[in-house]
């Protein structure tokens, strides 16, 4: 597609329920990156993935947040038992090299 | 390991005055920088980046940014603001070497234009 494209726009989920976050990134980028900001913060790295490398998941938060990017393209961040802290826009982002990344426009997810 | 410092939380600042949001970066490597733009509710928007040449990038919507590297800065400027510039601006950094880097972010600075 044209850009990064990520689904649902929002989401609001019970405290402890599994919440998964898609992210298509643009057709032909090899890199791509998830991103948490949170209410007032700003861009905390989560994970990312390059090719067929193994995955830089140092920024996870906890073992509740995993990440898997399938024919390394689209990408699916899941929560399990999420917590109100949780709450935040996930951002996802591609590239095709160190100079250009293209953000999508986030998922809102909100843990009541 | 690279960091980034934005040294303004918020800017406040009247419609058509000029305005330099301050980026500093620490880094042991050379990097690429940017500067992103992201609108209420919205994703962010890369508005100009530099990677190499000449110091003074041009971006879009009218800002424009100066790499020192000496002083290790990456200041964001526009001559006169309008009030659709009102936003959060956030500048980052990545390494050049190793490929693919993660972009580390600074904490972003609200720009907010009053008329």
């Amino acid at each position: 597609g044209a850009g990064v494209s990520q689904s649902p726009s929002n989401k609001v989920t019970e405290k402890g329920k599994d919440v998964e976050l898609r992210c298509d990134p643009i057709s032909g980028h090899t890199a791509l990156y998830w991103y948490r900001q949170s209410l007032g913060q700003g861009l905390e790295f989560l994970i990312y993935f390059q090719g067929n490398s193994a995955p830089d998941k140092s920024g996870l938060p906890s073992d509740r947040f995993s990440a898997e990017r399938t024919g390394g393209s689209v990408s699916t961040l899941t929560i399990q038992r999420t917590q109100q802290e949780d709450s935040a826009v996930y951002l996802c982002a591609s590239t095709e090299g160190s100079n250009g990344y293209t953000f999508g426009s986030g998922t809102r997810l909100t843990v009541v | 390991a690279q960091s980034v410092t934005q040294l303004d939380s918020q800017v406040p600042v009247f419609e058509e005055a000029p305005v330099e949001l301050r980026c500093n970066y620490s880094s042991s490597v050379s990097v690429y920088l940017f500067w992103y733009v992201q609108y209420p509710n919205q994703g962010l928007q890369l508005l100009l980046k530099y990677l190499s040449g000449s110091t003074l990038v041009k971006g879009i919507n009218g800002f424009e940014a100066e790499f020192n590297k000496s002083q290790t800065s990456f200041h964001l400027r526009k001559p006169s603001v309008h009030i659709s510039d009102t936003a959060e601006y956030f500048c980052a950094v990545t390494p050049l070497s190793g490929g693919y880097n993660k972009l580390i972010f600074g904490a972003g600075t609200r720009l907010a234009v009053h008329p």
